[in-house]
């Protein structure tokens, strides 16, 4: 049963610390996505990877926000330093983009994080 | 014109009875829309798709109803169970750009025994 797997679950850390949240796409997945659910803002598209190149991070803070995707079965999302506002769920998706673009994404279980 | 409206915010509905939940966009060039549940503590999971060029999609008790020149689409949950409480998303997508989903605020359904 093909899954998408994030580490760490939870993370409590404090203002200021560097946080690194990382996501195992389902193997064969193209696309990745990186989203954060709040309350308020439902869920927020973070950034956007196809074949590991970076389309879409125009709703990521650029100064303390960073993804990659290192190799294809990893992707990262830093943050640093983090502030109580960055407090949220944060899922990685990925996906299959085939010939007619066509994009289901498999969410995984997310990373709720806590900044004191 | 990338929004993608959710209405309502919450629902609560006896079992046995329908729930319905609304979704309205203004891009014309979205071309997929998927429905998104989610339970407490879980990720979203894809729990029915539509694509424009049919009105109506069904699969179990889910059915979508999709009206093109309204630019709205809605899920249906017929005979709604208690277990069908969670969190409901709609979404679209325009797979000829960059095929990512715009998801609407996301709908709280809670079935009472």
């Amino acid at each position: 049963d093909a899954r998408v797997t994030q580490t760490p679950r939870h993370k409590v850390t404090e203002m200021g610390q560097e946080v690194t949240m990382r996501c195992q796409p389902i193997l064969g997945h193209n696309t990745v996505f990186w989203y954060r659910q709040t309350m308020m803002q439902g869920l927020e598209l973070l950034a956007y990877f196809r074949n590991r190149a970076p389309l879409d991070d125009s709703g990521m803070p650029k100064d303390r926000f960073s993804a990659e995707m290192p190799d294809a079965t990893l992707a990262t999302l830093k943050i640093q330093p983090s502030e109580p506002r960055d407090s949220a769920v944060y899922f990685c998706a990925s996906g299959r983009v085939g010939l007619a673009g066509y994009n289901e994404q498999f969410f995984g279980p997310g990373t709720r994080l806590t900044v004191l | 014109q990338q929004q993608v409206k959710q209405s309502p915010q919450s629902l609560i509905v006896q079992k046995g009875g329908i729930s319905i939940i609304n979704c309205a966009y203004e891009n014309t060039a979205f071309d997929y829309f998927p429905w998104y549940q989610q339970f407490p503590g879980k990720g979203p999971a894809l729990l029915i798709a539509i694509r424009p060029d049919v009105s109506e999609k069904k699969e179990g008790r889910f059915t979508i109803s999709f009206n093109k020149s309204a630019k709205q689409f809605s899920l249906h949950i017929m005979d709604s169970q208690p277990g069908d409480s969670a969190t409901y998303f709609c979404a679209a997508s325009d797979t000829s750009n960059t095929g990512k989903l715009i998801f609407g605020q996301g709908t709280t359904l809670q079935v009472k025994p």
